[in-house]
């Protein structure tokens, strides 16, 4: 599976958009790239993923550029329950299991 | 919307004793997943199911087994607990094995090892 680059932390204010930047520059044609969070004591929670195309649902929207080696994750209107770590993955062929790198802690600051 | 549960949210336990997690998933998926979350080292895989009674080791899978009698359940088993079996124990599920199929997970299970 391609390895992904992430920023240790941001912060966001609330209410703003919260866009949080993921490198995938060795990601392979049929690879996928997913985001999810983990809020603090709790399983991690699916939030959208992609192939090539820009992807929006009600928690967020995927921007991935055009030769796929990096993507953003763009949380709207960012709110304190928003506060989490942040990870950007990117899945295999036949991929069995999802590999976590450190993510993103993105702190929205009132 | 999917439901993953576990059947405990913390446990304590002594070293030595047989530890039993449990998790139940609500969407008829095919496969099941445990993993377990350390500080700096990420989301490890230790054993995962694609179908019933049938399982497959992951990446650390030395010191537990796991059991899947039934579709919606998929059992972690720490034969004898260690000290450093102390983790964050998560289970998920996914509806198949298509490379795209979304994985997700339960509210996790703290377990301390004594």
């Amino acid at each position: 599976d391609a390895k992904t680059t992430q920023p240790t932390s941001m912060d966001c204010a609330e209410g703003r958009a919260a866009n949080l930047p993921c490198n995938h520059s060795t990601i392979s044609g049929n690879e996928y790239v997913y985001w999810y969070r983990q809020i603090h004591s709790q399983g991690p929670q699916y939030i959208i993923h992609g192939l090539k195309n820009n992807e929006t649902n009600e928690m967020a929207s995927l921007i991935i550029t055009e030769d796929r080696k990096s993507s953003t994750l763009i949380l709207p209107h960012a709110t304190l329950r928003d506060t989490a770590v942040y990870y950007c993955i990117v899945r295999g062929l036949y991929g069995q299991n999802f590999v976590f790198g450190p993510g993103t802690r993105l702190s929205v600051l009132p | 919307d999917v439901k993953v549960t576990q059947s405990s949210r913390y446990l304590v336990k002594r070293t030595g004793e047989k530890v039993f997690l449990e998790c139940v998933q609500d969407m008829d998926h095919e496969n099941m997943f445990w993993y377990r979350q350390d500080p700096g080292l990420g989301l490890r895989l230790i054993y995962f199911s694609y179908d019933v009674k049938m399982k497959e080791k992951g990446d650390i899978p030395e010191g537990y087994s796991v059991s899947r009698e039934k579709k919606e359940r998929f059992s972690l088993i720490l034969e004898s607990a260690s000290t450093n079996q102390t983790s964050m124990y998560l289970c998920a599920s996914s509806l198949s094995w298509d490379r795209e199929e979304t994985q997700y997970f339960g509210p996790g299970t703290r377990l301390l090892v004594l």
